[in-house]
């Protein structure tokens, strides 16, 4: 069973810098089967991006996501204030999806 | 536009049954794509339940399996997700959500907006 790990926990920025956030999975994984979701809160998830870099539609380009094998990487080139939320990555295999526990943006 | 719209009882006493419906419109369910349930335990994170076909073949997470029934009616485009012997643990948001699997890649693409079932006397 694959289980991801998200760091850092919580991300403290401020608007206008650069977000990092990763996603490590216990074995190696095919890109094709890795997403990102953003969830602001009281609302549901929002597909940001997968099979790793291929951003979703509506998506801003300030979004990109990369990494192969077992670690992954959602960069947010500038933050917006409606950028800061929960992230999570996300796994299919074994005709299981998988999450990771998920990275909070706050304002720093 | 697809939209998915989850449905049931917000309360539900322990040792029983959850049920919940999840109506789908824009989209007729047997044209394709796969339907499922994930759940978000209060200020925790996202859990997948299931995964089911317009043919009702299911997909369950194997900590839930023996828990977990899923069927779909495409006559009223909807499916359904029972869990049974529910606990204070399954104590969650409840989302439907249409899920791409398959063509190489595998990701969910629309969500519903989730209602709030409680397990409580």
């Amino acid at each position: 069973e694959i289980v991801l790990t998200q760091s850092p926990g919580t991300l403290s920025l401020s608007p206008g810098e650069r977000a990092t956030l990763s996603c490590r999975a216990s074995q190696s994984v095919s890109s094709s089967y890795l997403a990102w979701y953003q969830q602001k809160p009281g609302q549901s998830p929002r597909l940001l991006i997968y099979a790793a870099s291929d951003r979703a539609t509506g998506i801003p380009d300030r979004f990109s996501g990369s990494g192969s094998g077992t670690d992954f990487t959602l960069s947010i080139s500038r933050l917006e204030p409606e950028d800061f939320a929960v992230y999570y990555c996300q796994h299919y295999g074994r005709s299981r999806f998988t999450f990771g526990p998920g990275t909070t943006v706050d304002i720093k | 536009q697809v939209q998915l719209q989850e449905s049931g009882p917000g309360l539900v006493k322990p040792s029983e049954t959850l049920s919940l419906i999840c109506a789908v419109s824009g989209y007729p369910i047997r044209r394709g794509y796969y339907w499922g349930w994930i759940r978000q335990p209060p200020g925790k994170g996202l859990e997948w339940i299931g995964t089911i076909y317009h043919d009702g073949i299911t997909y369950n997470n194997p900590s839930l399996e023996s828990r977990v029934t899923m069927s779909v009616d495409t006559s009223k485009n909807q499916f359904s997700l029972m869990l049974s012997s529910v606990t204070a643990a399954d104590t969650a948001v409840y989302y439907c959500a249409r899920l791409v699997v398959g063509s190489g890649t595998y990701y969910v693409d629309v969500w519903g907006t989730g209602t709030t079932v409680t397990v409580s006397s």
